[in-house]
């Protein structure tokens, strides 16, 4: 089983639309999940980190967080075509004392106007 | 404020030529990290520097792979020989603190192709 798991998409979704980004994590004791925007040619972006249990909003972004289900989520609100990117979720695991940023394999969202 | 350096942008070699990347991190940034993508992957970690110190090289291949961190801001990563399964993106990045509480500036990459 993979640490972070996503679905490769890609997820196609009307300019306008609500995309719903998922991923699923192994590690029962992770606490800090990230998502990070990777554009074609490019390189990682944070754009929301979330802590705690529920919701976080940041303009058009809503993360989401469950710990019981090791389910975090990434919702994308008036998708732009400029949203197009792939969207790397990323968990801190501990390991021998050290905090590692693990990456799942993205999920490639392509908006259509 | 500049963001984090890479050069080259592009490389390509033949198996069994050395090849190095260079990173200059965000002034300031103690922690400085290189990670391998692969095409239709995510990033994965090869090593992780505190100011000068190697806190964290466990996913480095230490057969072929070498890298430093003088005087703890520049930061060479080396491949030698490389192998044709070698050919990633290295991505360089930095931050100010610990990866919990501090978000990691990546920079362009060096695309590697080795033939």
């Amino acid at each position: 089983q993979k640490e972070v798991e996503q679905n490769s998409g890609p997820l196609s979704v009307p300019e306008g639309a609500i995309a719903s980004l998922n991923c699923t994590y192994s590690d029962r004791v992770s606490q800090s999940f990230f998502w990070y925007r990777q554009y074609s040619g490019k390189s990682p972006e944070l754009i929301m980190s979330i802590y705690s249990n529920g919701d976080k909003e940041d303009g058009r972004f809503t993360a989401q967080l469950n710990k019981a289900s090791q389910y975090v989520s990434l919702l994308i609100r008036d998708s732009q075509p400029s949203d197009s990117a792939t969207y790397l979720c990323a968990v801190i695991r501990v390991n021998t004392g050290f905090q590692k940023l693990v990456f799942g394999t993205g999920t490639r969202l392509l908006v259509s106007p | 404020e500049a963001g984090v350096v890479q050069s080259p942008r592009y490389k390509i070699i033949e198996k069994k030529q050395p090849v190095a990347f260079w990173c200059n991190p965000i002034s300031g940034h103690n922690t400085l990290y290189w990670y391998r993508q692969n095409l239709g992957q995510g990033p994965e970690l090869l090593i992780r520097y505190e100011n000068e110190e190697a806190v964290d090289d466990s996913q480095l291949p230490k057969d072929r792979f070498s890298a430093e961190r003088l005087k703890g801001v520049d930061s060479t990563l080396k491949i030698q020989p490389a192998e044709l399964g070698d050919s990633a993106v290295y991505l360089c990045a930095s931050s100010l603190g610990g990866v919990r509480d501090s978000p990691l500036h990546f920079g362009n990459g060096t695309r590697l192709t080795v033939t």
